[in-house]
């Protein structure tokens, strides 16, 4: 079946520095893949996604790029903020299990000062 | 601005009750899910509707579980008889029909979190 596997957090950096959250994935098929995140008391948030090998996903500085030779969707910052410190999600889902979403565990994300 | 609306947002109760969560799907939004939350298991999918008709709760125990859309405005997720193993933190979200342009957008409820003692 269809699974996404994520680097295992916590991850803590120091503000400004550059950040790489890995994700890969198993289905079959061409998944769409999504970066989801989770601020503290909240629910989850579409961030980013791309439908098809090669493209690239981004909003508010976060870039995430679909390799189909690798099935990897690794996201990447430059420069993190304080204000991105969250559990981030990497998700795909697929029409022949009717889209729904199937999830990675979650990398919490913690910068600091 | 339209959003998905969860209540209870809290819900402390004792093992054996019946726990009822309601969530109010953003208006238009066809597909509604059900998703738990815990720290060891992460995000499980429990249900899964369209058009209000049942897709997919293989992820729901069948026993003490059941999740209804009496209407398009209404999803409930019921637990009879809660058990401690249950505390989660219990995500409704719901998304257009999926497309090309759409699919994978979802919206999430702020969630209703369940301590059952």
């Amino acid at each position: 079946g269809d699974s996404v596997t994520q680097m295992e957090g916590p991850v803590t950096l120091s503000e400004e520095a550059f950040l790489t959250i890995n994700c890969t994935y198993t289905a079959t098929g061409y998944p769409s893949l999504f970066w989801y995140v989770q601020y503290p008391g909240e629910g989850l948030q579409l961030l980013l996604k791309a439908t098809k090998a090669d493209d690239k996903g981004s909003n508010k500085g976060f870039e995430a790029t679909y390799r189909k030779e690798t099935t990897s969707f690794h996201l990447e910052k430059g420069s993190v903020q304080v204000s991105d410190s969250a559990v981030y999600f990497c998700a795909l889902s697929r029409w022949g299990s009717n889209y729904k979403l199937t999830f990675g565990k979650g990398t919490l994300l913690t910068v600091n000062p | 601005d339209a959003r998905v609306t969860q209540t209870p947002r809290h819900k402390v109760t004792e093992m054996g009750q019946e726990v009822t969560m309601r969530c109010q799907p953003i208006l238009g939004h066809n597909t509604v899910f059900w998703y738990r939350q815990t720290m060891m298991q992460g995000l499980e999918l429990l249900a899964y509707f369209r058009n209000r008709a049942p897709l997919d709760d293989s992820g729901m125990p069948k026993d003490r579980f059941s999740a209804e859309m009496p209407d398009a405005t209404l999803a409930t997720l019921k637990i009879q008889p809660s058990e401690p193993r249950d505390s989660a933190v219990y995500f409704c979200a719901s998304g257009p029909l999926p497309t090309t342009a759409t699919t994978g957008e979802l919206f999430f409820g702020e969630g209703s979190r369940l301590t059952v003692l």
